[in-house]
């Protein structure tokens, strides 16, 4: 089975501070995908990075980072100066390759940045 | 443009009315999905459908009736709903189902039943 745990419910931070998210999951399978989503109160979820199991290159992109360690099956995401838009909640989730594209999504980090 | 339309946006219903959600796309996309989010949970998968054929529904009850017309739209068709129904509905769509492809969300419905 498939899991993905995201420990930390809440992280409050002040603006400029730099955030990291945790991420990490749980999987039999050699091939998987893993992504992270981020829902700001508007309600839609918006996607942020794929990664795939073969490539454990970290990615930047902006104030965003990423970083993927198969060793500890970890997928961590930080924020870099961090700002009021960033406050949202920012889930983490995993495919696996079965041909269904059935994510297993985690409880999510609700990230409150205060000004 | 990565763009999922849905509506309405909120609709509040009582538990014998007939209502529909809508969500459309116009990226091609050959996979479309609905969600159910309760407060403070991840979205929970309903259906999926893949070139416009049901190809999961998670056991969702009855009164919850999807429907593809065509590659762009999806429908939701909401009847005899109980409040414990009431939560934000996400509508998605992906390239195709291959694990690879990232879903692009809808704003979703709030929905509340009374």
């Amino acid at each position: 089975a498939q899991k993905v745990t995201q420990a930390q419910t809440e992280i409050s931070v002040v603006e400029k501070e730099d955030v990291t998210l945790d991420c990490v999951y749980e999987t039999r399978d050699t091939t998987y995908y893993l992504f992270w989503y981020k829902q700001p109160p508007s309600g839609e979820l918006v996607f942020l990075i794929r990664r795939n199991s073969f490539d454990e290159q970290n990615e930047i992109s902006g104030r965003y980072s990423w970083n993927f360690q198969k060793s500890t099956s970890s997928f961590n995401f930080t924020i870099t100066a961090s700002q009021v838009v960033d406050s949202a909640v920012y889930f983490c989730a995993l495919s696996v390759a079965y041909g269904n594209n059935r994510l297993a999504f985690g409880k999510g980090n609700q990230v409150v940045v205060i000004p | 443009d990565t763009e999922v339309t849905q509506t309405p946006k909120h609709l509040v219903m009582g538990m014998t009315n007939k209502k529909s959600l809508k969500c459309e796309q116009h990226m091609g996309h050959r996979a479309m999905y609905w969600y159910k989010q309760k407060a403070k949970k991840p979205p929970e998968l309903m259906f999926v459908y893949s070139y416009e054929k049901l190809s999961i529904n998670e056991s969702v009850p009855s009164r919850f009736s999807p429907e593809c017309p065509n590659s762009s739209l999806l429908n939701l068709h909401l009847h005899a709903l109980q409040p414990e129904d009431s939560a934000l509905y996400l509508c998605a769509s992906s390239q195709g189902l291959a694990d690879s492809y990232e879903q692009y969300f809808g704003p979703g419905t709030r929905l509340t039943v009374t």
